[in-house]
């Protein structure tokens, strides 16, 4: 099956830093990525759509200027967090559905960021 | 906005028993529902699709049914075991597009 993959697969670091984390679809084109959040204990909540080519578009109560998605090709997006919190700290994932298709998302391995 | 709830929290089972996970949805208006497993601290792994035109899908020991009508969806393990444990998720596409909306997920233990 397609396989998406996520770097770093963890990172620490300490607040008021930016933390940058990619997403790449290695065996497919992905116009459309999406960045999700998972705090502990809680279920997946959608963060943002990243769009290849245009302006990633944000879910309600979530800073773009904090958040920031770059879509740079049609294989890799990146979310940088920046001035990090310790309110940050969590479980990031994304997903890619292949271009064209509204079948199975395919998931990265999710990214375990924790802010000091 | 479309809601998802699932329903146990948290299970408890022996190996060996057969467990029923249930998913309800406020907007039937859906084109398809997918189970996931989350094992912890770990990304998400697809363990069955259904289309809105079906009305179950089987994959070895699970089997999941979907009644867009109701709003339900239950995910049926058979002969559980220990290595089932984990927290399983239902999720289906938001209004506006593919992104997935998502229950806050069964927690699974199956003790041997």
């Amino acid at each position: 099956g397609a396989v998406v993959s996520q770097h770093p697969s963890w990172v620490i670091c300490k607040s008021g830093t930016s933390v940058k984390i990619e997403c790449r679809s290695l065996d497919f084109q992905a116009t459309t990525m999406f960045w999700y959040r998972q705090f502990p204990k809680q279920s997946l909540m959608l963060m943002a759509t990243s769009n290849e080519g245009s302006k990633a578009t944000y879910e309600q109560g979530v800073e773009k200027d904090k958040f920031l998605i770059n879509h740079a090709s049609l294989t890799l997006s990146t979310l940088t967090v920046t001035s990090a919190h310790p309110e940050d700290s969590s479980f990031y994932i994304c997903s890619a559905p292949r271009s064209g298709s509204t079948d199975t998302q395919y998931f990265g391995p999710g990214t375990r960021l924790t802010v000091l | 906005k479309q809601e998802v709830t699932q329903i146990p929290a948290a299970l408890s089972v022996p190996e060996g028993e057969n467990l029923v996970l249930n998913c309800s949805f406020t907007d039937s208006a859906i084109y398809n529902l997918q189970w996931f497993r989350q094992d912890p601290g770990k990304g998400l792994t697809s363990l069955l699709l259904i289309q809105s035109s079906q009305r179950e899908q089987t994959s070895g020991r699970l089997n999941a049914s979907l009644d867009k009508s109701s709003g339900r969806s239950t995910l049926y393990i058979a002969a559980s075991q220990p290595g089932d444990s984990a927290t399983y998720l239902c999720a289906v596409p938001s209004n506006s597009g593919y992104a997935l909306n998502f229950g806050k997920g069964t927690s699974l233990l199956v003790t041997p």
